[in-house]
């Protein structure tokens, strides 16, 4: 069964730091992946989504992808305490019948001032 | 635009029971999802319907039944609540398409108690 696995469980940074998040999937078959956004209480909104290989930026959001490895990177640099969320990772297997997504556990992620 | 309603908000019920959660969305998609998310947990896909008389099994269906009533509605049917259950449960849509960003609406609380 396919798994997005997610890494760290938890992570805490300082305004203004640089806050990285890991997202692996073990199905070779996926080929887009997704991250959402999760604030306490509320529910997901999609932040950024990729397929080729590389990297892609929106303003203080970067998001990698190495397909060799179907490993995805998120990196928020100078988080706010706004950015303290649950970071979803989510994948979708080229051969979905249908359109299924496959999502990691997720990292929480505290902003401290 | 668009927005996605869920009825009720929280729901509560007794051991046993048929309890019944219902999702409406205005932004005339074609795909529309349930999915179980545990307390700041990962999300887990229970039914999803690709168009209106389509319906599709999840990860998660054993116990829960799906319906499809229109393209703008989309219900789910616990079928025997178990006790000391509780999770909440996000309804979303999205266009045709397997790369087709999701949109969620705002959840259902459920207790069993």
């Amino acid at each position: 069964q396919q798994k997005v696995q997610q890494s760290p469980e938890s992570l805490i940074v300082p305004e203004g730091g640089m806050a990285s998040l890991n997202c692996t999937s073990s199905d070779r078959n996926v080929d887009y992946f997704w991250w959402y956004r999760q604030h306490s209480g509320k529910s997901p909104k999609m932040l950024m989504s990729i397929f080729s290989n590389g990297e892609k930026e929106e303003g203080r959001f970067t998001v990698h992808l190495n397909k060799a490895s179907l490993h995805t990177s998120l990196h928020i640099r100078d988080s706010q305490p706004s950015d303290s969320a649950l970071y979803l990772c989510a994948a979708t297997p080229a051969t979905s019948s249908g359109q299924k997504l496959v999502f990691g556990q997720g990292t929480i992620l505290k902003v401290y001032l | 635009g668009g927005i996605i309603t869920q009825t009720p908000k929280f729901l509560i019920g007794q051991e046993g029971q048929k309890l019944t959660l219902k999702c409406q969305q205005n932004f005339n998609h074609d795909t529309m999802y349930w999915y179980r998310q545990d307390s700041g947990k990962g999300l887990r896909l229970i039914y999803y319907s690709i168009t209106e008389n389509d319906l599709q099994k999840g990860d998660l269906s054993e116990g829960y039944d799906a319906s499809r009533e229109k393209k703008s509605s989309f219900s789910l049917t616990v079928t025997s609540a178990q006790k000391n259950e509780m999770a909440v449960f996000l309804c979303a849509s999205s266009t045709l398409g397997v790369y087709a960003e999701q949109f969620f609406g705002p959840g259902t609380r459920l207790t069993v108690l």
